[in-house]
């Protein structure tokens, strides 16, 4: 079985600041990993994957994220957060190859001017 | 081209009644999901297909729940006997299928059982 853990439901971060939200993952074959972001009343939007090969992974928007199987983490990071990045953001696993994800509990992120 | 779309997008219903929520995905896209996200239990899995095959319903909450998929797209989720705690967002989405782990999310349906 596979978990993930996201610390902190709501992360306040000032316009042009860096934009950290952590995510651990719990699981015993190599995981897949992802990190979505879902704006208000739409559905998720992906903005990384990790699927084993490079651990530095590049997504949309300016977003990165790092594997570290040492730390089982994946924290997903901006190095200059905008009033556009105000959204709720999902760290998610899978093992499974028809890719059954399994969902942290979400990170609102709110941007002050 | 277009997205995974979902209706309808919101449906208020009375305890007890039967509901249908509808998902098209991707034309292409063999692999169907549908989630469920609640204030309480937040994004949970319910079903997925490949093809018009479920092989992995663990995530359906009670035998109240049930779904297909016809002609490998379209697939319904029906609740039957609703109850209030049956109220949530459920989303779909669709991927190439085995291998390929990009999934794309619908809106959603949002149910509200009065």
């Amino acid at each position: 079985a596979q978990s993930v853990t996201q610390l902190g439901s709501h992360v306040s971060v000032s316009e042009g600041a860096l934009v950290l939200l952590r995510c651990n993952y719990s699981s015993s074959v190599p995981p897949y990993l992802f990190w979505y972001v879902q704006y208000p009343n739409q559905g998720l939007q992906l903005l990384l994957k990790y699927t084993s090969a490079a651990t530095l992974v590049k997504g949309i928007n300016g977003f990165e994220a790092e594997f570290k199987k040492s730390e089982t983490s994946f924290h997903l990071t901006k190095p200059s957060a905008h009033m556009s990045d105000a959204a709720e953001y999902f760290c998610a696993v899978t093992t499974d190859s028809w890719g059954k994800l399994q969902f942290g509990a979400g990170t609102q992120v709110v941007v002050t001017p | 081209g277009a997205g995974v779309s979902q209706s309808p997008s919101n449906k208020v219903t009375e305890k007890g009644k039967d509901v249908e929520l509808r998902c098209d995905p991707i034309s292409g896209h063999t692999a169907l999901y549908w989630y469920r996200q609640s204030l309480g239990q937040g994004l949970e899995f319910l079903i997925y297909f490949q093809g018009n095959s479920a092989p992995d319903k663990s995530g359906l909450p009670s035998d109240r729940f049930s779904a297909e998929r016809t002609g490998g797209s379209v697939s319904t989720l029906t609740i039957q006997r609703t109850q209030q705690e049956d109220s949530a967002v459920y989303l779909c989405a669709s991927s190439f299928g085995k291998g390929s782990y990009e999934q794309y999310f619908g809106p959603g349906t949002r149910l509200t059982v009065t």
